[in-house]
């Protein structure tokens, strides 16, 4: 089974600043997939970016990038100037036949 | 852009009353739907994973007598609580995986169940 770890419950940054949020994953798989879904206080499940195991190149869509390490199961999340809007929680999700959610990392940005 | 709906988005019931929620993929066939339960701050708990024409798949722990899931058609999966009680409110979730794409998976709104 897989299991995935997010260590910081809860973050908060100013307006326009660049935050990390972290996490890492325990698998035995070798074909997986590894996502960012964002939960704005809607409860609406948005994807914020996906990475494929066996693409080394890191991810990034917009402002939204990510540092896969594969070999340490870790894969952090970077918010580039970040926006009011980007206020939610995030959950580290591992994906292969099914997915595993994080504990969750619940960001605020402080205008 | 794909769409999952679910509905109702929240719903009060009775204790010892049954309670069905809906999960539709709009403008795709989902052979696979997956059903989350969510307790108030806290993460997304798989229940169990829905597949069209056969029986679902319930997590560990998941009882399935109690949360009947059914997946008649390609573009719909059914929840069913049966016999609720006040420990079974909660906020339920479904997605579905678009079809021959396993990293493809959309989210519907949630819904809100209050056993009274």
């Amino acid at each position: 089974a897989q299991t995935v770890t997010q260590s910081q419950p809860e973050m908060s940054v100013q307006e326009a600043e660049t935050v990390t949020l972290s996490c890492t994953y325990d698998t035995s798989e070798s074909n997986y997939y590894l996502f960012w879904y964002k939960q704005p206080p809607s409860r609406q499940m948005i994807l914020v970016i996906r990475q494929e195991a066996y693409k080394q190149q890191n991810a990034t869509e917009n402002r939204f990038s990510v540092n896969f390490q594969k070999a340490a199961k870790s894969f952090s999340l970077k918010i580039s100037d970040s926006q009011l809007g980007d206020t939610a929680m995030y959950f580290c999700v591992f994906g292969n036949e099914k997915l595993t959610f994080g504990t969750g990392t619940r960001l605020t940005i402080i205008p | 852009g794909a769409v999952v709906s679910q509905h109702p988005s929240w719903v009060i019931c009775k204790s010892g009353t049954s309670v069905k929620i809906e999960c539709r993929s709009l403008d795709f066939q989902a052979t696979t739907m997956f059903w989350y339960r969510q307790f108030p701050k806290q993460s997304l708990m798989l229940m169990a994973t829905s597949n069209e024409g056969s029986k679902a798949t319930y997590e560990q722990g998941v009882e399935k007598d109690k949360f009947l899931i059914n997946h008649a058609s390609l573009t719909l999966s059914t929840l069913t609580v049966t016999s609720a009680h006040p420990e079974d409110s909660s906020f339920y979730i479904c997605s579905a995986r678009y079809p021959g794409v396993i990293s493809t998976i959309y989210f519907g709104e949630g819904s809100w169940l209050t056993v009274v």
